[in-house]
């Protein structure tokens, strides 16, 4: 089974602290995205990435950076973190390959992030 | 972008009885996904269908899609106390990005 872990599932931070969210996962899968999650607004996409070292913008991406150092990795940054990035994140991988399940996305657990 | 809308945004039903919830996209798709979430947790994919498919069953679950009027549903039959949690439709264009684009969600209550 694909599994996407990610590095805290709780995080308290205090308004400018710099912060960053780690996801990995262990399918091989070239794509990752990350999204927020909140009431009434659904998933919205901050970054995704369809490769090492590539990102693209998603819907919401101010405030926000990443990094993709490595195939199994894609980080999650917050420059300076403000009381409206207090949300839910979630992590996910997909793959182009296999004609089975194009694109589906395996997900994280999610980490809720409260800034303070 | 969020381009679906979900309906209904809550449904309550007893266990037993079967729960349909319905899904319109905007835009042409290459498939259609259903996930499920479970409070606090990640998402879960439940079943895909292809844009040239019209019907599909995965266990209690049959998902249709109706591309002529973009929409899609999905019935989960003989529902349980389980099943609560909130259901999401997600489509992945044609021109195949690999983004998923969300809808809204429908929360689904399942009592015992």
């Amino acid at each position: 089974d694909v599994k996407v872990t990610q590095s805290s599932r709780y995080l308290v931070k205090r308004t400018g602290e710099k912060v960053f969210l780690e996801c990995v996962q262990d399918m091989d899968h070239e794509n990752m995205f990350w999204y927020r999650q909140d009431p009434g607004l659904g998933l919205r996409l901050i970054y995704f990435s369809y490769d090492v070292k590539m990102k693209e913008k998603g819907d919401i991406p101010e405030g926000y950076s990443v990094s993709r150092e490595k195939k199994e990795r894609f980080s999650l940054i917050l420059e300076s973190a403000s009381t409206n990035q207090t949300s839910m994140y979630l992590c996910a991988s997909s793959s182009a390959r296999g004609s089975q399940r194009p694109y589906t996305q395996y997900f994280g657990p999610g980490t809720r992030l409260t800034v303070l | 972008s969020q381009q679906g809308e979900e309906d209904p945004q809550a449904l309550s039903i007893q266990e037993g009885e079967n729960a349909t919830m319905n899904c319109s996209y905007k835009t042409s798709i290459n498939n259609l996904q259903w996930y499920r979430q479970n409070s606090g947790r990640g998402l879960v994919h439940l079943i895909l269908i292809r844009s040239n498919e019209r019907e599909k069953h995965s266990g209690r679950l049959r998902v249709t899609l109706d591309t002529s009027k973009k929409s899609s549903s999905l019935l989960i039959t003989a529902s349980r106390a389980a099943d609560t949690a909130s259901y999401f439709c997600a489509t992945v264009s044609s021109s195949n990005t690999g983004k998923l684009i969300f809808g809204q969600g429908t929360t689904l209550q399942v009592k015992p």
